[in-house]
Formats: structure tokens, C-alpha cells, sequence
């Protein structure tokens, strides 16, 4: 089975700086999705980035990067220019390509962004 | 595009009630449609999984009794909490989406609150 994992329970970045949040995963499947979705206080499910594992190229929306590294397994989220209006819940999430389309959420980070 | 609107966002009822919360594809047809349940600064726990005209396919340990799913249509799936109590109070979340290369896309949320 897929498991997410997000070793960073909160992280603070002062406004117009750059932080990265972690995300690794466990999968013995080649192809498949990852993705980063924002909760802000208002709690709704905001879709950040996402990733086509069998995309080389790194994704990038914005002020919003990923560094995708397939062999490591890992996918974390660059955040360039840090707004107040980025703190919010980041959540990483798996899905399979094929199957029933549901994804395995990470735990998530908490991110503050420091005025 | 792809808009997914949750209705109520706010319920508060009093112990033994029913309590139907509904998700609706606005602009598009969802062929799959799925309810999480969200605790205070936890992540999202997958509840089940609906494709329109089939039954739902609930994840382990969530009591096919107590929450009922229907996907009648591709644009509406319920989700009915039955005699609702104290412990059932959380955060609803429903997503949908239309194919496998197409990322869920969420509902604001509906804050059930048992008396």
C-alpha cells in the first residue's frame, strides 16, 4: 500500500522570503500522480501543483515549484516570494494512475508566514 | 471551471436526527465522487468512494449504516449521517472528478455539530 508522509508539522517563513515543505512516499507503482492542495482557515481544498510522475520536468505554477526527485521519492513544494496569504494547511497527496482515483493524504504542514 | 458546490455549510441538530449533506458538480460531469471527514488539525480520512448509479465503496472501519451515500446523478452525490450523535460532530468533504488524468476538486466543507 501507498503512504504519504509530511515530517514537517508547522514551518514559519518571514513575508517575501522562500520556503520548502517536504513530502516523501512509499510506492512500488512507476506511473502515477502527485499533488499539493492548500487548506486555508476558511478550510477549503485549494489545488496548489501537480505532478505526472512520468514528467521529468520539475512543475511550476507561479510563485509555486516542485522538486520532484522519482528515485527518492520525494516531491516538495517550493514557495518563492512568501505572501500572507500563503499561511494555511499544505497537504501532499498520492494517487494511483489507474483504479479508483483516490488519494492518500500526508498529514500536513502547517505554514506561518511571519509579517 | 470545474466548481463543486456542498451544501449546507453549517448544520447543527440535536442527537437522533438525520442529517443530509449534498455535492454537487457544477460545471461538469463527475463520473466519481468521494466524502471525507476532517478532525481538528488533522488531514482528510477518505470515507468512501461513489460512482454515479453503483454503490458506494466505503474504506475500512466507516459504518455503511450510519452514513449513507447515494450518487443518483453525475452531478449529485448525498452523503446522509443516520441518527446522528455527539460523536459523528466533524468536518464533511466531499470532491469530484471526471476522469483518471483530472485532479478531485472540493467542496467548501459542511461543520455538522451534534447536540
Amino acid at each position: 500500500a501507498q503512504t504519504v508522509t509530511q515530517s514537517q508539522p508547522e514551518m514559519s517563513v518571514q513575508e517575501a522570503e522562500t520556503v520548502t515543505l517536504s513530502c516523501t512516499y512509499d510506492t512500488s507503482e512507476s506511473d502515477y500522480y502527485l499533488f499539493w492542495y492548500k487548506q486555508p482557515p476558511s478550510r477549503q481544498m485549494i489545488l496548489v501543483i501537480r505532478q505526472e510522475a512520468y514528467k521529468q520536468q520539475n512543475a511550476t505554477e507561479n510563485r509555486f515549484s516542485v522538486n520532484f526527485q522519482k528515485a527518492a521519492k520525494s516531491f516538495s513544494l517550493k514557495i518563492s516570494d512568501s505572501q500572507l496569504g500563503d499561511a494555511a494547511m499544505y497537504f501532499c497527496a498520492y494517487r494511483s494512475l489507474g483504479g479508483t482515483y483516490k488519494y492518500i493524504f500526508g498529514t500536513g504542514t502547517r505554514l506561518k508566514v511571519l509579517a | 471551471g470545474a466548481v463543486v458546490s456542498q451544501h449546507p455549510s453549517w448544520v447543527i441538530c440535536k442527537s437522533g436526527t438525520s442529517v443530509k449533506i449534498e455535492c454537487r458538480s457544477l460545471d461538469f460531469q463527475a463520473t466519481t465522487m468521494f466524502w471525507y471527514r476532517q478532525f481538528p488539525k488533522q488531514s482528510l480520512m477518505l470515507m468512501a468512494t461513489s460512482n454515479e448509479g453503483s454503490k458506494a465503496t466505503y474504506e475500512q472501519g466507516v459504518e455503511k449504516d450510519k452514513f449513507l451515500i447515494n450518487h443518483a446523478s453525475l452531478t449529485l452525490s448525498t452523503l446522509t449521517v443516520t441518527s446522528a450523535h455527539p460523536e459523528d460532530s466533524s468536518f464533511y468533504i466531499c470532491s469530484a472528478t471526471l476522469t483518471a488524468n483530472q485532479p478531485q476538486h472540493f467542496g467548501d466543507g459542511t461543520r455538522l455539530s451534534i447536540l
